[in-house]
């Protein structure tokens, strides 16, 4: 059980837009920016969005990061066959003294 | 190039230990914070622990407080994670990684990761 919670699971056809939610608490989203972390399967994470909507250099900004109160969210459009990928949330909390990321959310290109 | 490539993982009995180490190579080792990060088999993943630049200041997650201990070298640019009293449920993937580039990322830089497997 994760401290920051996302959907298991997401799809979208080629061309849409999705968005994945990340819901947290005051300790943590409520009180810290947000990061993106893109999973290929077998490789290591890679920074997607941080600070909440930032993007680092390469990151097309078909990706783009928000943040609310205690939840955020990353959105894809124009959605493509490589971004079939596992997406993960993190944020540093306050109370636990470390970083929380979220479950991960597999997201599949119809 | 910026670079962290982990070595150390294996298989292991529960109760046994374990130390991890991870090269830095390509930034000012000495002026990063540098973190542990694992991911079970099929899960998620889990930040294990973070370092201070100067070693000062170290955080854990709850689950390995009292058996895990992150330490660094700034001379040689190694981080390295002694794991004791291990668990079944410690076998993950560890990976090492920074906040380099982009402040506020928290990891930016990853290694390839290390595998630790806990098993009789």
């Amino acid at each position: 059980q994760s401290v920051l919670t996302q959907p298991p699971s997401a799809s979208g056809t080629p061309g849409q837009r999705v968005t994945i939610s990340c819901s947290g608490s005051s300790s943590n989203i409520g009180s810290n920016t947000v990061n993106w972390y893109l999973q290929l399967p077998g490789t290591a994470p890679k920074l997607l969005i941080y600070r909440n909507n930032q993007r680092p250099s390469g990151v097309p900004d078909r990706f783009s990061g928000s943040k609310s109160g205690t939840s955020a969210s990353l959105a894809i459009s124009g959605l493509q066959s490589e971004d079939e990928a596992d997406y993960y949330c993190a944020a540093w909390d306050d109370s636990l003294n470390g970083w929380v990321f979220g479950g991960g959310t597999k997201l599949t290109v119809l | 190039e910026v670079q962290l490539v982990e070595s150390g993982g294996g298989l292991v009995q529960p109760g046994g230990s374990l130390r991890l180490s991870c090269a830095a190579s390509g930034f000012t080792f000495s002026s990063y914070w540098m973190s542990w990060v694992r991911q079970a088999p099929g899960k998620g993943l889990e930040w294990v622990a973070n370092i201070k630049q100067d070693g000062s200041e170290k955080y854990y997650v709850d689950s390995v407080k009292g058996r895990f201990t992150i330490s660094r070298d700034n001379v040689k640019n190694s981080l390295c994670l002694q794991m004791n009293s291990l668990r079944v449920e410690d076998t993950a993937v560890y990976y090492c990684a920074s906040e380099v580039s982009y402040y506020g990322s928290g990891m930016d830089v990853w290694g390839q990761g290390t595998t630790v497997t806990v098993s009789s």
